[in-house]
C-alpha cells in the first residue's frame, strides 16, 4: 500500500517563500502528483514528478527524490491568492491508475 | 475545464435512507473515481471503475455500491446512510486512459449530510 505524510499547516509573509514537504512510502512508484485545494473547492492539479530533480512551472516547482521517499513543492513570490491548501498524491503500480493522497498542508499567507 | 458535473451539489438526509450521487462526464474518459474529504483524513478513495460496468474497491469501500452502465455517468449509492459518512465527496476522472502521468481532474464536489 501508500502513505504520504506532510506538516498540517504553514504560514508565510506575502513575497516570501515557502517549501511544503511531503514523505511517501509506496509499494511501486509511477508518479508523485501535487494539487492545491482553495476552501470549499476541489483540488486542482499543479505538478507531477516522475524522475528524480526539479521541475518548474512559473512561481511553483516541486523536487522529487525517489530514494529518499522525498518530495517538496515550493512557492515563490507569495501571494495573498495562494493561501490554501496543498495535497500530494503518489501513484503506486495498482491497477486503475489510482491516486493515494496525503492529509494535505494548509499555507496561510500573511499581508 | 475538465467536463465533471457532480449532483447534487449539497444534501441533507437521515440515517438509514438510500442516497445516490451522480457523476456525469463529457471527456468521454475511460476512467472514473469516487473519493470522500474528511478533515485530518484527506481525500480517501471509495470505488473506481476502469469502463462500463467495470468497477473496484478503493480503500474505504464498505457501506458504499457504485454503477456505471454508460462511459459518462458513474453514481455512488449509500445502502443505508450514517453519520460516519457525513462527508465531501468528491468525483475524478482520468485525463488520459492508462497514461501514468495523467493527472486526476476533480468535480466540485457533493456536501453530504447525515443526520
Amino acid at each position: 500500500g501508500q502513505s504520504l505524510e506532510q506538516p498540517s499547516e504553514v504560514t508565510a509573509v506575502e513575497g516570501a517563500i515557502v517549501q511544503i514537504n511531503c514523505t511517501y512510502q509506496t509499494s511501486g512508484f509511477n508518479g508523485l502528483f501535487w494539487y492545491q485545494q482553495h476552501a470549499g473547492e476541489a483540488p486542482t492539479f499543479l505538478s507531477y514528478n516522475v524522475l528524480d530533480g526539479l521541475e518548474e512551472k512559473g512561481r511553483f516547482s516541486s523536487f522529487l527524490s525517489r530514494s529518499k521517499g522525498y518530495s517538496y513543492l515550493l512557492l515563490k513570490e507569495l501571494q495573498m491568492k495562494d493561501s490554501a491548501s496543498y495535497l500530494c498524491a503518489v501513484r503506486g503500480r495498482a491497477a486503475g491508475n489510482k491516486l493515494t493522497f496525503g492529509g494535505g498542508t494548509r499555507v496561510l499567507v500573511k499581508p | 475545464d475538465a467536463g465533471i458535473t457532480q449532483s447534487p451539489r449539497h444534501k441533507v438526509t437521515e440515517t438509514g435512507t438510500p442516497v445516490t450521487l451522480r457523476c456525469h462526464q463529457t471527456e468521454n474518459h475511460r476512467y472514473m473515481y469516487w473519493y470522500r474529504q474528511d478533515p485530518g483524513h484527506g481525500l480517501r478513495l471509495i470505488h473506481y471503475s476502469y469502463g462500463v460496468k467495470d468497477t473496484d474497491k478503493g480503500e474505504v469501500s464498505d457501506g458504499y455500491s457504485v454503477s456505471r452502465s454508460k462511459t459518462e455517468d458513474f453514481l455512488l449509492t449509500l445502502e443505508s446512510a450514517t453519520s460516519s459518512q457525513t462527508s465531501v465527496y468528491f468525483c475524478a476522472i482520468s485525463e488520459t486512459p492508462n497514461g501514468l502521468d495523467s493527472p486526476l481532474h476533480f468535480g466540485n464536489g457533493t456536501r453530504l449530510t447525515v443526520t
